[in-house]
Formats: C-alpha cells, sequence, structure tokens
C-alpha cells in the first residue's frame, strides 16, 4: 500500500505570495491532518478533514486554509506569505479520529521557505 | 487540556546502551498515548501506541513504552541501541474529546560508537 504523499518536497515563495500545498492519503483513508513543524514551535495541528468536512481546527490565522476533495486528497493554501511561515508542513492520513484512538500515518512533508 | 512533556530534548547514548526517553502526559481521563520517530528530511513514523489493556506496549524496531497512570508517564525503552536509532522521538496524546494528536517537543537521540 502507497503511503502519504506530499507534493512538492520543496517551495521556495516571497513574503506576500501564495501557495498551494498537496496531500494524497493511503487508500482507504478518509481523514486527513495538517500540521506545522518548526524548530521554535514544534509540532502544530493545523486542520483536520473526514469526508469533505473541516472536523477541527487549531489555532491558526485565517491565512491558512485547507480543503479535502471527495477522493480523500487534501490541499493546504497559505495566502499573503510571511517569513514566519516557513516550516516544514506535514500531512497525515488515519482511518479515524483521534477519539477513537486511530494512528495518524505521515507524509515525509513540504518545506516551505519564506523569503 | 492534554498535554506532553518529554524531559530532555537531547539524550546521548553509547551503542549497546539502554535507550531510556521520558514522556509525562496530563489528561483528565485515560488517553491514547503514541511514540513517533523521525528521521532527517522524513515524516513521523508511528513506533507503537497505547490504547487500553496491557501497560507493557511493544513497538518496532525494538522499542517499548510502559504506561503508568499513576505517574502519569510513558516512557520509551530499547535495551540495546544501534546506530540507526538516531533520530529525533516524538511523544503524542489524543482522545477524550480532542480529535487533534498533541505532540512534546521531541528528544533528539544520539548514539555515540
Amino acid at each position: 500500500k502507497a503511503g502519504v504523499t506530499q507534493t512538492p518536497r520543496y517551495l521556495i515563495k516571497t513574503r506576500g505570495q501564495q501557495v498551494t500545498l498537496s496531500c494524497s492519503p493511503i487508500s482507504g483513508h478518509r481523514s486527513v491532518s495538517w500540521y506545522q513543524q518548526t524548530p521554535g514551535q514544534g509540532l502544530q495541528f493545523l486542520f483536520e478533514y473526514f469526508s469533505e468536512t473541516q472536523r477541527n481546527k487549531g489555532n491558526f490565522p485565517g491565512r491558512f486554509s485547507g480543503r479535502q476533495f471527495s477522493n480523500s486528497r487534501s490541499e493546504m493554501n497559505v495566502s499573503t506569505l510571511e517569513l514566519g511561515d516557513s516550516a516544514l508542513y506535514l500531512c497525515a492520513s488515519s482511518l479515524g479520529s483521534g477519539e477513537d484512538g486511530s494512528p495518524l500515518h505521515f507524509g515525509n512533508g513540504t518545506r516551505l521557505t519564506v523569503t | 487540556a492534554q498535554s506532553v512533556t518529554q524531559l530532555g530534548s537531547h539524550v546521548s547514548v553509547s551503542e549497546g546502551a539502554l535507550v531510556l526517553l521520558r514522556c509525562n502526559y496530563s489528561s483528565s481521563v485515560p488517553p491514547y498515548l503514541f511514540w513517533y520517530v523521525q528521521y532527517p528530511n522524513q515524516g513521523l513514523q508511528l513506533l507503537l501506541k497505547y490504547t487500553t489493556g496491557a501497560t507493557l506496549v511493544k513497538g518496532i524496531n525494538g522499542f517499548e513504552a510502559e504506561f503508568k497512570k499513576s505517574e502519569t508517564s510513558f516512557h520509551l525503552t530499547k535495551p540495546s541501541a544501534h546506530m540507526s536509532d538516531a533520530a529525533e522521538y516524538f511523544c503524542a496524546v489524543s482522545g477524550a474529546g480532542r480529535r487533534a494528536l498533541t505532540f512534546g517537543s521531541g528528544t533528539r537521540l544520539q548514539v555515540q560508537p
């Protein structure tokens, strides 16, 4: 079974631009979560989608948004990029939700650098 | 609210020595607990998870963790470290109405030859 696939692996953007990151979950997984990883803040939860609906959202500004398609693939978008948005963005998929103890399966991430 | 504390941001052991990575959690109800490992330039890989039942959980690559409710701890151990174990390890908690995983700050394990 193929794992979680994130594209692209690396991105360099300029302040003020916007960016879209893509994630394909493991086949059969309907839940997709996004995390931001930085050296200073560690792993922080962005949002979770299940069957095209956002079920949970972390404490990030509205510049960060996401969506999920009917095939469970997900995208996240960051608008008006700031230097502080430079991070590794990790996507994870699971069969269920955190409430039932379903583990997350992570992709290798997209490393975003904002200059 | 749930939280996870990992004691020691860096741990260094010799090859063949015992590995002990500490994790304490706070949760008002029994949680789901996980250990993940992250190798450079990669995502997180699940090592093991605790849901309910046996307090000693065995994971991949020879790692295991013991759930101690009285101490609210879920420490990760491996009897004999291997060079390939060098990575960053994250403890995480979920459950009790909170869908998202809450991660600890991570412990970087260094294995000396």
